[in-house]
């Protein structure tokens, strides 16, 4: 099936600690994009990459980090200068990073710090 | 900045009652509005995409308006099932499109049997 792979589901992390969440997807997308969200809040743009090999920041990457080596994979690295990592992480991709194509998002990855 | 606002953020219907969201937002300069369901723990799923020079698009019960120089938009779900119960968010894309998506809190639904 096509879709976009988030993993792990959940995930604990220690303080001080960096972990990193992956997102694999099949659509042949260009652009993808990381997001998080906190309970009963919108969606805040993390990263976003729209080709190999070059990513942006979004209105929160302090504290974050993120690759794009190949089309099918934008992994999300939370490193300990984020002080407030607790939430939920939704990977995304589109066809182009621009208007007029539908964003499909994976499954999300929960992660808590403890 | 573009802010966009969904309200009432919680609400119970009926079933079988139709369903009216609403999503406002403050930059007229959009290039499209999209609308997505998220249930309970779960990604988002896209429902309806309208593109700045559309007015309305529908996809079977589901039937979503735009009015640009307003800043308004409105999802309407006719005749709701169980099954609709979800969190429903608005998101809209300025000159960057996908790249900057500005999302709404979402009006979480409960249609009771």
């Amino acid at each position: 099936d096509g879709g976009i792979t988030q993993s792990p589901k959940y995930l604990f992390r220690k303080e001080g600690q960096n972990v990193t969440l992956s997102c694999e997807q099949n659509l042949n997308h260009d652009a993808m994009y990381w997001y998080r969200q906190d309970p009963g809040q919108g969606l805040r743009l993390i990263y976003y990459s729209q080709i190999v090999n070059d990513f942006q920041k979004g209105d929160i990457a302090e504290g974050y980090s993120v690759s794009r080596e190949k089309k099918e994979s934008f992994p999300l690295t939370v490193t300990s200068a984020q002080k407030n990592p607790t939430a939920f992480y939704l990977c995304a991709s589109s066809m182009f990073g621009y208007s007029g194509n539908t964003i499909y998002f994976g499954e999300g990855s929960w992660l808590t710090v403890v | 900045k573009q802010e966009v606002t969904q309200i009432p953020a919680a609400l119970s219907v009926p079933e079988g009652e139709n369903l009216v969201l609403n999503c406002s937002f403050t930059d007229s300069a959009i290039y499209n509005l999209q609308w997505f369901r998220q249930d309970p723990g779960k990604g988002l799923t896209s429902l309806l995409l309208i593109q700045s020079s559309q007015r309305e698009q529908t996809s079977g019960r589901l039937n979503a308006s735009l009015d640009k120089s307003s800043g308004r938009s409105t999802l309407y779900i006719a005749a709701s099932q169980p099954g609709d119960s979800a969190t429903y968010l608005c998101a809209v894309s300025g000159r960057e499109g996908n790249n900057r998506l500005a999302f709404g809190k979402g009006n979480q639904v409960v249609v009771i049997p």
